[in-house]
């Protein structure tokens, strides 16, 4: 399987959470991160998380990570039309901090 | 400068020409990533430099790819005797020796 695991695509409504999720591979990873792509746009930093910890919270951003399980996912609160984008996770190692990335979810938001 | 610059936005070219795309990193960042992006995919990692060395090449997809660093900072990212299937918008990183990496807006290549 791939190294970085995404589902392709989520529909929320306007106002609601989404909630976008992730699983990796490499029990060594150092760094997780989310990057938004908004349509004919480079890949923006949204937030990272460091493996030593489980939780991370920035503005309507919350990054929650289950080492155990490998398992990483993106709440975003108040959900806006202007958040629709793709999300991708990705996750990088000690050494070339070389960051692998996932096939990125489709975030749709409808009124 | 203030974020990763990339050029040209778009390019546009024939079938077996030779083509170069520039990446300027952000000032300080050792490292700089060169990405791909195929339609509908997600990112194929190509080639990753540390100063001006290339320790990892392994994803460059043939040997009509190359890439070069000078000086620390600015990267050539050639592709030699185009292909359409070389069609991708191809994307450049940044980042300090242990930081994040942040993201140019990409070139897109067409080959016609």
């Amino acid at each position: 399987g791939e190294d970085v695991e995404q589902s392709l695509f989520l529909s929320v409504r306007e106002g609601d959470s989404s909630v976008i999720n992730c699983t990796y591979t490499d029990s060594s990873s150092t760094y997780l991160y989310w990057y938004k792509q908004e349509p004919g746009a480079g890949l923006q930093l949204l937030t990272y998380i460091f493996s030593n910890m489980d939780m991370k919270q920035d503005q309507r951003l919350t990054v929650l990570l289950n080492k155990k399980d490998k398992h990483l996912s993106l709440r975003i609160a108040d959900t806006q039309t202007g958040d629709s984008a793709i999300y991708f996770c990705a996750e990088s190692k000690g050494g070339s901090y070389i960051p692998t990335f996932g096939r990125g979810t489709s975030l749709i938001v409808h009124p | 400068g203030a974020g990763v610059s990339q050029s040209p936005s778009n390019k546009v070219t024939e079938k077996g020409k030779d083509v170069e795309l520039r990446c300027d990193p952000i000032s300080g960042h050792t490292a700089l990533y060169w990405y791909r992006q195929s339609l509908g995919q997600g990112l194929e990692f190509l080639i990753y430099f540390q100063g001006n060395s290339a320790p990892d090449k392994s994803g460059l997809p043939s040997d009509r790819f190359s890439a070069e660093r000078t000086g620390g900072s600015v990267s050539t990212l050639t592709i030699q005797r185009t292909q359409q299937e070389d069609s991708a918008v191809y994307l450049c990183a940044s980042s300090t020796p242990r930081g994040r990496a942040f993201f140019g807006q990409g070139t897109r290549l067409t080959v016609v």
